[in-house]
């Protein structure tokens, strides 16, 4: 299956401080990407939809000031968790699809494990 | 967000024995996907549904795609040590395009016993 690789994939920061995270397409182009959060224990939460060269779409109750999400080429998706705080800690997970793939399956990332102290 | 209903939560079971869980849902779906998550990493796919009635196998799993296209099972045979692991169902709603937006069901955290 394709490839999706995730960055970094645990990170712990400070209180107030902002972390970026990185979701690439090793293999194939993805003109959307997905960004989960995932607490202990829990299932998958959909974040957001990453768009290639738009803005992304949040759902409810996700602040799209404090989640940034930045989808620059078809093969990169940024989030930033700006103004950390220990709340925001959790394991972050993104997906995405292939362009060029007839089916809507996904493909995920390795997770990035957020702490913050 | 919404969220599939799937079922058990947990089990327990002895390596060899047959396991089975299963997904529902009130809305219809487009496809059904079954993953595997271990600690720390993210879901790998297993198997993917397309179509309602669909049954398909990959190795020691069978999965099959509900008629009522309303919810999944999966089942894996002769489970073994590395079997171990959370399997989340996950499927996609209808009128959501090609954007492959996915719900999740709950999770069912399977430990294998020797």
């Amino acid at each position: 299956g394709a490839v999706v690789s995730q960055h970094p994939s645990w990170v712990i920061c400070k209180s107030g401080t902002s972390v970026k995270i990185e979701c690439r397409s090793l293999d194939f182009q993805a003109t959307t990407m997905f960004w989960y959060r995932q607490f202990p224990k829990q299932s998958l939460m959909l974040m957001a939809t990453s768009n290639e060269g738009s803005k992304a779409t949040y759902e409810q109750g996700v602040e799209k000031d404090k989640f940034l999400i930045n989808h620059a080429s078809l093969t990169l998706s940024t989030l930033t968790v700006t103004s950390a705080h220990p709340e925001d800690s959790s394991f972050y997970i993104c997906s995405a699809r292939d362009n060029a793939a007839l089916n809507t399956e996904a493909f995920f990332g390795q997770g990035t494990r957020l702490t913050v102290v | 967000g919404q969220q599939l209903n799937q079922s058990p939560q947990s089990m327990f079971i002895q390596e060899g024995e047959d396991v089975s869980m299963n997904c529902t849902s009130s809305s219809i779906f487009n496809t059904w996907l079954w993953y595997k998550q271990d600690p720390g990493e993210g879901p790998v796919l297993l198997i993917a549904l397309y179509k309602a009635g669909e049954l398909t196998s990959n190795g020691r799993l069978t999965a099959q795609f509900g008629i009522t296209r309303k919810d999944s099972f999966l089942n894996i045979s002769a489970s073994i040590p590395s079997d171990v692991g959370i399997y989340f169902c996950a499927g996609q709603p209808i009128n959501t395009g090609t954007a492959s937006k996915l719900t999740f069901g709950t999770g069912t955290r399977l430990q294998v016993t020797l």
